[in-house]
This record gives C-alpha cells, structure tokens and sequence, in this order.
C-alpha cells in the first residue's frame, strides 16, 4: 500500500513569490495535516483538514492557506514569501478521528 | 507555537550501549507517539501510547505512558548504527481538536 506522498521534493523561491506543495494521502485517510520543520527546530502544526473542510490552524499568518479535494489529497500555499519560511513542510494523514499520523517525506522549501 | 520539553537535545553513544530519552509537558495528554526522522525524510511513527502507565515495545525499543499523563520515555536498547537519527515525541491533548504538539527533538549519534 502506497504511503503519504509528496510534491515537488525540493522547491526554490524567491522573497514574494508564492509556492504551492501538494500532498496524497494513504487511500481511505480522509484528515491531512501540514507541518513546517525549519531548521533545526521541532514540528510546527500548520493546518488540519479532514472531509474537505479546515478543522483546525496552527500559529501561523493567513498567508499560510491551503484547501482539500474530493479525493482527499491537499495542497498547501503560501503566499508572499519570506526568507524565514525556508523549511521542510511535511504532510501526514490519518483516518477521522485517529491518532496515528503518517508521515510524506516533505517538501524542502526555500526562500531566495 | 506550543512545544514539548523533550531531552536530551542529542546524544552521542557507542553501539552496544542503551539509550534513554523522555518527553515532559505541562498538560495531560491522551496519546503519546514516538516518531523518528532519518535524514532528508518524513517522521516514521515507532510506538504508540493510549493509557497512563501503558509500557509498549517494538523490537529494541520500548516507550512508556507516564502515570501523570503529563510524561512518556522512549529506551532504546543495544543500539545499532542504524538508530541514528532523530527521535520525536508527540502529544495529543484532553480538547478534542485532535491536534498533536511536538517535541524538539533528541539527535542521536551512534559511534561503530
């Protein structure tokens, strides 16, 4: 069975730009979470989706935005780059209600 | 953003030897996971914890539920080079947003 995947693996910006990752979950997750991994830090919760719908945001700026499709997978954007959003943004997904997060090995983004 | 006092920030052993780290929080968890993080990839989930006191192991590792919920450890025994990454503990909290906080991180290193 296929694990959470991620795309692009690595992403290069500039400072105002915005960038878009996408993330699949393991089929029959219905919940993706976004996660930013800067480094040498822990994870930061970003966004919780689950059936479509935002349930629930990290602390994170509103240019932080992202949106969930009818096949479950999900997208992060960020708009307005900073140089401070270089980090590895990492997806999981989980079935409702689960408390097993898995892991997609991230995208690595940064910001020129 | 809400983190985990995990410890210890890294760690710098010799294969063979047992190792020890732990997880601290202010608040009472539900569920407790430990994850670990190779290099360039997403976190992997080790062990799960769902009940104060629960004592889990998954090969040469075992992590424990701690009585006041507010704790979780994670041992390691006979460590191998291949232990070598980053371990993360994560918790859920009582309020039903289903949102994990983690911790920083412990950075092992394992000398052959």
């Amino acid at each position: 069975e296929a694990g959470v995947t991620q795309s692009p693996t690595h992403l290069i910006k500039t400072r105002g730009q915005q960038a878009t990752l996408r993330c699949s979950p393991i089929s029959g997750h219905t919940s993706v979470y976004w996660y930013q991994q800067a480094l040498g830090l822990g994870l930061q919760f970003l966004l919780w989706y689950d059936e479509g719908e935002e349930r629930n945001r990290g602390n994170f700026p509103p240019r932080f935005s992202g949106r969930q499709f009818p096949n479950y997978s999900s997208e992060l954007n960020v708009n307005a780059l900073e140089l401070e959003d270089s980090a590895l943004y990492l997806c999981a997904s989980s079935f409702w209600g689960s408390e097993t997060q898995y892991f997609g090995p991230g995208t690595r983004l940064l910001v020129l | 953003g809400q983190q985990l006092n995990q410890s210890p920030q890294s760690m710098f052993i010799q294969e063979g030897e047992d190792v020890s780290m732990n997880c601290t929080s202010s608040s009472i968890f539900n569920t407790w996971l430990w994850y670990k993080q190779d290099p360039g990839e997403g976190p992997v989930l080790l062990i799960a914890l769902y009940k104060a006191g629960e004592l889990t192991s998954n090969g040469r590792l075992t992590a424990q539920f701690g009585i006041t919920r507010k704790d979780s450890f994670l041992n390691i025994s006979a460590s191998i080079p291949s232990d070598v990454g980053i371990y993360f503990c994560a918790g859920q909290g009582t309020s039903g947003t289903y949102k994990y906080i983690f911790g920083t991180g412990t950075r092992l290193k394992v000398l052959a």
